[in-house]
């Protein structure tokens, strides 16, 4: 089955610094990516997503790459600011279109 | 902003309860999920339903039932709750389309 994880548990980066969280997969059939934020006492929000025919994808301070090949995604915050401050996860899909979810990576940005 | 609710946010019910989770969605959405995760952990699927009439068992194995008697509406119910049974419990939808699962803010549900 699917297992998706992130590789630290916790990221600690300065105000204004770029903050990376790297997530890897198993599932060489999944085709689409995504990548949710969660505050504290709230449910995840979209943040944004990626499907296996694109290695990257850019919003708004935030950029998902995808390589397929070692199976392994990333999420680049741009400016990191104190309200990024939360638990990122990463999704994949899986058997019948559902996602399975990673372990979260708690991000605290520093003043 | 998605536009699901679940009720109550906060529950503290005692041992052998009976107790439902309430998860509404206004978005038309066909698909509807509900999660148990704990603190800071990953999300883990309980149950899901692609339809009126249309209940699943996920991937982790769960005391729970679900119903879908209306397109909106995806109650969890435990018959008879533990304290195994504290946990967050979130409830999420999505369109036939669209991969991305809209969230609701969860219930967070501790059994004395």
């Amino acid at each position: 089955g699917e297992s998706v994880g992130l590789h630290l548990p916790t990221l600690s980066v300065q105000e204004g610094d770029n903050s990376i969280i790297n997530c890897a997969y198993s599932n060489s059939a999944s085709d689409y990516f995504i990548w949710y934020k969660q505050e504290s006492g709230k449910g995840p929000q979209f943040i944004i997503d990626i499907r296996s025919n694109m290695d990257k994808r850019q919003g708004q301070r935030v950029t998902v790459l995808l390589n397929k090949t070692v199976k392994h995604l990333s999420l680049q915050i741009a400016a990191t600011q104190p309200g990024d401050s939360a638990v990122y996860f990463c999704a994949a899909t899986g058997g019948g279109n559902k996602l399975t979810f990673g372990t979260g990576t708690q991000l605290k940005v520093e003043l | 902003e998605a536009d699901i609710y679940q009720t109550p946010r906060y529950l503290v019910i005692g041992t052998g309860k009976k107790i439902t989770l309430e998860c509404s969605q206004t978005m038309g959405h066909d698909k509807m999920y509900w999660y148990q995760q704990d603190p800071g952990m990953e999300l883990h699927l309980i149950h899901y339903s692609y339809g009126v009439n249309s209940t699943e068992k996920g991937d982790l194995s769960s005391e729970s039932t679900v119903s879908r008697i209306r397109t909106e509406h995806f109650p969890l119910t435990l018959e008879s709750a533990r304290p195994s049974h504290t946990s967050q419990y979130l409830c999420a939808s999505r369109a036939v389309t669209d991969y991305e699962q809209y969230f609701g803010p969860g219930t967070r549900l501790t059994v004395t």
